[in-house]
């Protein structure tokens, strides 16, 4: 009974380049949410995917970033051009957003790092 | 935007104690939940909250959710010291979405 997994735990990117960081939700959740965390400091919204939908991204800065969540395939968040300030713990949750659950599961997190 | 507080921000203690903890919102929410995250590790989900002045435990923790439906309380009883790590509050956003708006963490430390 697999967890929220995602991939790669660590990455390293020079200033210019793309990152793409990869989630998959638990079995059954049909329901991804992207948080981005700076040291020592809590968990800040970005994205709530459905498989094919965004259905909210008010807290994605408009530019160089975007998410999807394919009909298949794990949920990618994509950052173009990195900058200095993107280097950031980026964590997605998974629910499965049943009527009385609205619990979310987070996955270990994505460890950024811009050079 | 909302904006969660979580007091105290720090605490040290040493085992065998019990352990308070609070987090307020300027605005209410609907659920409140509660995550332990430990140093380089996503956020555990350890307590789930739905309705105003509900209590609920699980082993030796146990949260409330306040009766203005704009604070949220969890308690230790008996630390050990595998319960060092940052603790966080989230209330689920009301409105449309269920995005969670993350507290300011408490970072507990347990001295044996």
């Amino acid at each position: 009974n697999a967890g929220v997994m995602q991939n790669p735990r660590h990455l390293v990117r020079r200033r210019g380049q793309e990152a793409r960081l990869r989630c998959s939700p638990m079995k059954g959740h049909s329901h991804v949410y992207w948080y981005r965390q700076l040291p020592e400091e809590g968990l800040k919204f970005m994205v709530y995917l459905q498989k094919e939908n965004i259905i909210d991204e008010s807290g994605m800065p408009k530019e160089r970033f975007s998410a999807e969540f394919p009909k298949e395939g794990p949920s990618i968040l994509r950052i173009q051009q990195v900058v200095r300030g993107d280097s950031a713990a980026y964590f997605c949750a998974s629910s499965p957003r049943l009527r009385s659950s609205y619990e979310q599961y987070f996955g270990p997190g994505t460890r950024l790092t811009v050079t | 935007g909302q904006q969660l507080n979580q007091s105290p921000q720090s605490m040290f203690i040493q085992e065998g104690e019990d352990v308070s903890m609070n987090c307020t919102s300027s605005s209410i929410f609907n659920t409140w939940l509660w995550y332990k995250q430990d140093p380089g590790e996503g956020p555990v989900l350890l307590i789930a909250l739905y309705k105003a002045g509900e209590l609920t435990s699980n082993g030796r923790l146990t949260a409330q959710f306040g009766i203005t439906r704009k604070d949220s309380f969890l308690n230790i009883s008996a630390s050990i010291p595998s319960d060092v790590g940052i603790y966080f509050c989230a209330g689920r956003d009301p409105y449309y979405t269920d995005k969670l708006i993350f507290g300011t963490g408490t970072r507990l430390q347990v001295f044996p």
